[in-house]
């Protein structure tokens, strides 16, 4: 029982260089998350998608991208890291009124 | 503004005693509203969640949450903390009320340490 798995689980990355962060789940959930986690910010929405095919920016969206292509799949690009996204990065999904159920993140840093 | 906030960033209580976390909401229409738990490392975890009804709910490990619609509070209570609850510990409010989690809004956590 996987639940929600995320890949890599740690990157490093240079500024500039790009990378996809990978979210698969295995509950047939309609509803995929990716949030950013920085320390005293709590959590943050970067983007979402309602089902296989949609996808929507949360809070946060500027600097990344996402596809569903998948109904399992929800992947989040960096297409230029910088700096500033260094920070821990959570998959999620859910049912409708069921709440989130979180992959255990990938821990980033943008040198 | 609307805002979730959890008023104590740092708690520390000692094994066998009593815990409450607080949360308080701005919203105009009474929310959903969750208690997630953050170990080290890991992701969060659904503790428990207010939609309806009564307003005193169960949770997993032992934890209970009661909603106060005349002080705008959710908090999160449990009557014999052990030392595994030691993590960081989450307030979410969803105020469409839709089902969906896209507006739901963390608050910034509270930090849990237990002593011996």
């Amino acid at each position: 029982n996987a639940g929600v798995t995320q890949t890599p689980k740690f990157r490093v990355l240079k500024t500039g260089q790009s990378m996809t962060l990978l979210c698969a789940q295995d509950m047939n959930h309609e509803y995929m998350y990716w949030y950013r986690q920085d320390p005293g910010m709590g959590l943050r929405l970067i983007h979402y998608s309602v089902g296989e095919g949609t996808t929507a920016k949360g809070e946060v969206p500027d600097g990344y991208n996402v596809s569903r292509l998948k109904k399992q799949n929800f992947l989040l690009g960096l297409e230029s890291a910088a700096p500033s996204q260094t920070s821990v990065y959570f998959c999620a999904s859910s049912y409708p009124d069921r709440g989130l159920f979180f992959g255990q993140g990938t821990r980033l840093t943008v040198v | 503004a609307q805002s979730v906030t959890q008023p104590d960033i740092h708690i520390t209580v000692s094994e066998g005693a009593s815990l409450e976390l607080r949360c308080n909401y701005s919203y105009g229409a009474t929310p959903y509203l969750f208690w997630y738990v953050q170990s080290p490392g890991q992701g969060l975890q659904l503790l428990l969640k207010y939609f309806s009804g009564d307003t005193l709910v169960q949770g997993i490990k032992g934890f209970e949450a009661e909603f106060k619609r005349s002080q705008s509070s959710f908090n999160l209570r449990k009557p014999s903390v052990h030392w595994s609850d030691a993590a960081e510990y989450f307030c979410a409010v969803d105020p469409t009320t839709q089902g969906g989690s896209e507006k739901l809004v963390f608050g910034k956590g509270t930090k849990l340490t237990v002593n011996p």
